[in-house]
């Protein structure tokens, strides 16, 4: 996958806006930004996915810059059951649908 | 999206036991499935990719004689733990579905303790 950097961890307030960033200056083409979240001691859980343009969904936002090396992850209110790791992932094109994931960014939505 | 479900959600096993884990694509036929492996307070690691009807994949390092895959049908991929260690103890995850443009979804993960 393409290689991504996100902040280890971060806080956040409960009812306000939490604002993941992530950096993929090596993406290309038709690679898509896909942003996953692990809640403690289960499954990853998809949560949205983009290729050029800003995508809105019942969980999330994504915002990705117009060169596309970067995005970013807004979760518009935060509440405490989003507190999770985060992972932002560039799948290569040609590696289907394997991923590769790395530290991720832990989330702590605080009361 | 698809629906993933992993048995068991927990298991305790003795050194020297094996262990199987099952993914099950409920709704969803599934060529291919992917198995995670994630250490404590570390991020998830690919272990094999899972083939339906053939040989299952798998990552360099990761040992195909202890780590059996059996992958039999579309809906139904099975790892085997074979001759457990301590050092196996881990979570494991399974996943389903997805393309570079389509997202994978993943089971809820089984914690095996090797006693």
């Amino acid at each position: 996958d393409a290689k991504t950097t996100q902040p280890p961890s971060m806080d956040c307030a409960e009812g306000r806006a939490a604002n993941l960033p992530c950096n993929h200056s090596t993406i290309s083409g038709n690679e898509y930004v896909y942003w996953y979240r692990q809640i403690h001691s289960q499954g990853p859980q998809y949560i949205i996915h983009g290729l050029k343009n800003n995508e809105t969904n019942e969980m999330a936002s994504l915002i990705i810059t117009e060169d596309r090396k970067s995005s970013t992850l807004i979760l518009p209110h935060a509440t405490l059951r989003d507190t999770a790791v985060y992972y932002c992932i560039v799948p290569r094109e040609y590696a289907g649908n394997m991923l590769t994931f790395g530290g991720g960014t832990r989330l702590m939505v605080k009361p | 999206g698809a629906v993933v479900s992993q048995h068991p959600s927990w298991v305790i096993c003795k050194s020297g036991t094996s262990v199987k884990i099952e993914c099950r694509s409920l709704d969803f036929q599934a060529t291919t499935m992917f198995w995670y492996r994630q250490f404590p307070k570390q991020s998830l690691m690919l272990m094999a990719t899972s083939n339906e009807g053939s040989k299952a994949t798998y990552e360099q390092g990761v040992e195909k004689d202890k780590f059996l895959i059996n992958h039999a049908s579309l809906t139904l991929s099975t790892l085997t733990v074979t001759s457990a260690h301590p050092e196996d103890s881990s979570f494991y995850i399974c996943s389903v579905g997805g393309s570079y443009n389509s997202p994978l979804h993943f089971g809820n993960g089984t914690r095996l303790t090797v006693t």
